[in-house]
């Protein structure tokens, strides 16, 4: 039982550049949720899938693209990478939204 | 807006001692108040969580204290230990609001 898989673990993309981070869950969660960490202003939700076929806007979504590829799987996808998006990317699962989250390991990301 | 405002931003706490974390929230509506405890190169992990239908939780040494009239609540750690240096997240409402963390150092 891994929990939440996320891949790749760091990953250096240059500006304009594209790239997807991948996410899977072996916990039979329906939610799933990406979330970005910069330093002092904690996690912020980017996109979540409430149930498998559905995805909403977190607090923020702009420069990037979600996918429910599945029950198990829940992708991010930076178009046109921008230095702003310089992060550390965290994806959860939960079993429904107002419960815990369980957290994978991260995704650091630097766009130069 | 939908804020979690957590304080301090940082804190040194003496093996032994008690640590205690604040946060305040805006909105009402918020019904789920966790915390988590992250530590270096890790995600974040749920250490205690609480809704407003009660005033105290306690697990083992983590408390959390709710002021549901104040919008706030707290994490208490009693006998703080070396091993609970980390960072703390406060959040709430069910697609989590964070706080922005506190970092907690314990020294022996």
């Amino acid at each position: 039982n891994a929990g939440v898989t996320q891949t790749p673990k760091f990953q250096v993309l240059k500006t304009g550049q594209s790239m997807t981070l991948q996410c899977a869950q072996d916990m039979n969660h329906n939610s799933m949720y990406w979330y970005r960490q910069d330093p002092g202003m904690g996690l912020r939700l980017i996109y979540y899938s409430a149930s498998e076929g559905t995805t909403d806007k977190g607090e923020v979504p702009n420069g990037y693209n979600v996918s429910r590829l599945n029950k198990r799987e829940f992708s991010l996808r930076l178009e046109s990478a921008a230095p702003s998006q310089t992060s550390v990317y965290f994806c959860a699962s939960s079993e429904r939204t107002d419960i815990t989250q369980y957290f994978g390991p991260g995704t650091r990301l630097t766009v130069l | 807006q939908q804020q979690v405002k957590q304080s301090p931003q940082s804190l040194i706490v003496q093996k032994g001692g008690i640590s205690i974390i604040n946060c305040a929230y805006e909105n009402t509506a918020f019904d789920y108040f966790p915390w988590y405890q992250q530590f270096p190169g890790k995600g974040p992990a749920l250490l205690i969580a609480i809704r407003p239908d009660v005033s105290e939780k306690k697990e083992g040494r983590f408390t959390i204290s709710f002021n549901k009239s104040a919008k706030q609540f707290s994490l208490h750690i009693m006998d703080s230990q070396p091993g609970d240096s980390a960072t703390y997240f406060c959040a709430a409402t069910y697609k989590l609001i964070f706080g922005t963390g506190t970092r907690l150092q314990v020294f022996p």
